[in-house]
């Protein structure tokens, strides 16, 4: 299968510890992307990455959040200090340079407890 | 700023009728505009887009939108639903040279057998 991957799929935690997500793109997509959809709403934009170089960040992306994507190829998100506010389906998506759409992930759906 | 108008949460359609799924947006200059569809606990499908030229888009599993430009809409159409539609719908739009996508809060799609 070539599409996006992230792991794990499900993250259960206590309240004030730290997660890291992993999301493996489409092969050669030079584009990535993390959203957060959170229950009765539509994914909302988090981060995007151009190759290594994080290019963009949302407000909601606040500083116990961080995103790397070293390579230029997999990337992480980690959040620190978890609260229960941080409970969401965390989505993460790739585009081809040439391309226009988003190809999407399956998620890691994180719990805090 | 862009923005999406899903306007209604459900749309329940008998099976073998035509359906129509509505979305309005807003956004500066030529919109991206694209529909997804989420199964539970999955990510989101692709399933069309419109960027220039025919206002009609023929897409996946027989979905196809009408972008109108004067009324700022793109509303999801099939001619002929199954049961196997009923799934999660939703709209989303970025604007040129904007990397981020920016949905709609969905419209639950229920085909009546």
């Amino acid at each position: 299968d070539t599409g996006v991957s992230q792991n794990p799929r499900h993250k259960i935690t206590k309240r004030g510890q730290n997660v890291t997500f992993r999301c493996d793109p489409i092969s050669e997509h030079n584009r990535l992307y993390w959203y957060r959809q959170t229950l009765g709403q539509g994914p909302e934009f988090l981060t995007y990455f151009q190759n290594e170089a994080q290019l963009e960040k949302s407000r909601l992306l606040s500083d116990r959040f961080s995103a790397e994507r070293p390579k230029g190829s997999f990337s992480t998100l980690e959040i620190q200090r978890t609260e229960q506010g941080d409970s969401a389906m965390y989505l993460c998506a790739s585009r081809a340079g040439v391309g226009n759409e988003q190809f999407f992930g399956p998620g890691t759906r994180l719990t805090v407890l | 700023a862009q923005s999406v108008a899903q306007p209604e949460d459900q749309v329940n359609v008998a099976e073998g009728n035509p359906l129509t799924v509505k979305c309005t947006y807003s956004v500066s200059g030529n919109p991206y505009l694209f529909w997804y569809v989420q199964y539970p606990n999955r990510g989101l499908q692709f399933l069309l887009k419109y960027i220039t030229g025919d206002n009609l888009v023929k897409g996946s599993y027989g979905f196809e939108a009408e972008f109108n430009k004067s009324q700022t809409s793109f509303h999801l159409k099939k001619p002929s639903a199954l049961v196997s539609d009923s799934a999660l719908y939703f709209c989303a739009v970025r604007g040129f040279g904007n990397e981020k996508l920016t949905f709609g809060t969905g419209t639950r799609l229920t085909i009546i057998p």
